[in-house]
């Protein structure tokens, strides 16, 4: 099945820098989608971005389909942007999504 | 904004009992599934549901598995009899079929506890 990789497992910053979380697919996708956990286990939808560039706020991802990649930008880093990232793809049409182990970011005020 | 609800938030239940979770899929939505994500772990699929049949399960979805869309509204998934090893958090998640987008929300999740 498609194996998705996620970089790096942890990362740490001072509140105010800005990251870059990538996420490596094996295979080609109809869907990407960004989630952040939160503390309280809630997965929230970041992006739906199977190719191109979407920005929203301080956060902005791009997916490079032809070259299987996709990229999570958080801009000046707040304490409350601190939880697990996850990438997840599918390649089918309504199918299940298959998630990364995530990366695990806290902000350090 | 249509979101997708859960009940209970959190459930604790003893070893060898049945548990029914409860999910409200965004209305206008046709594709519903179940994940579950044990503690620190990833999140990993457990069934699909569209036109009201299971499309896909997983290996984990065993038959001490179910769901079931008993309304127009609801999406149950019960587990029989429970095991310690199914405590996680357990999320539902909905998706409208259509060309421009298959994009999944997802409920804040149900954490069950066995004990």
């Amino acid at each position: 099945g498609i194996q998705v990789e996620q970089s790096p497992p942890d990362l740490i910053l001072q509140e105010g820098a800005n990251s870059t979380l990538r996420c490596n697919f094996s295979d080609s996708v109809n869907n990407l989608q960004w989630f952040h956990q939160n503390p309280w286990g809630q997965l929230i939808n970041l992006f739906y971005i199977p190719s191109g560039t979407k920005q929203n706020g301080r956060l902005s991802a791009t997916t490079v389909a032809t070259e299987r990649y996709s990229l999570l930008y958080i801009s000046s880093s707040q304490t409350t942007d601190s939880g697990v990232y996850f990438c997840a793809v599918d390649m089918n049409r309504d199918d299940k999504i298959i998630f990364g182990k995530g990366t695990r970011l806290h902000i350090l005020p | 904004e249509p979101e997708v609800t859960q009940t209970p938030s959190h459930q604790v239940t003893q070893m060898g009992q049945e548990v029914i979770l409860r999910c409200v899929p965004i209305s206008n939505h046709l594709y519903f599934y179940w994940y579950r994500q044990i503690l620190g772990q990833k999140v990993e699929f457990l069934v699909s549901f569209y036109n009201n049949e299971i499309s896909e399960k997983s290996e984990i979805f065993d038959d001490q598995f179910s769901v079931e869309r008993p309304d127009g509204s609801n999406f149950t998934l019960k587990i029989r009899s429970t095991k310690l090893e199914d405590s996680a958090m357990y999320f539902c998640a909905s998706s409208v079929s259509d060309i421009w987008a298959y994009e999944q929300y997802f409920g804040p999740g149900t954490r069950l506890t066995v004990t």
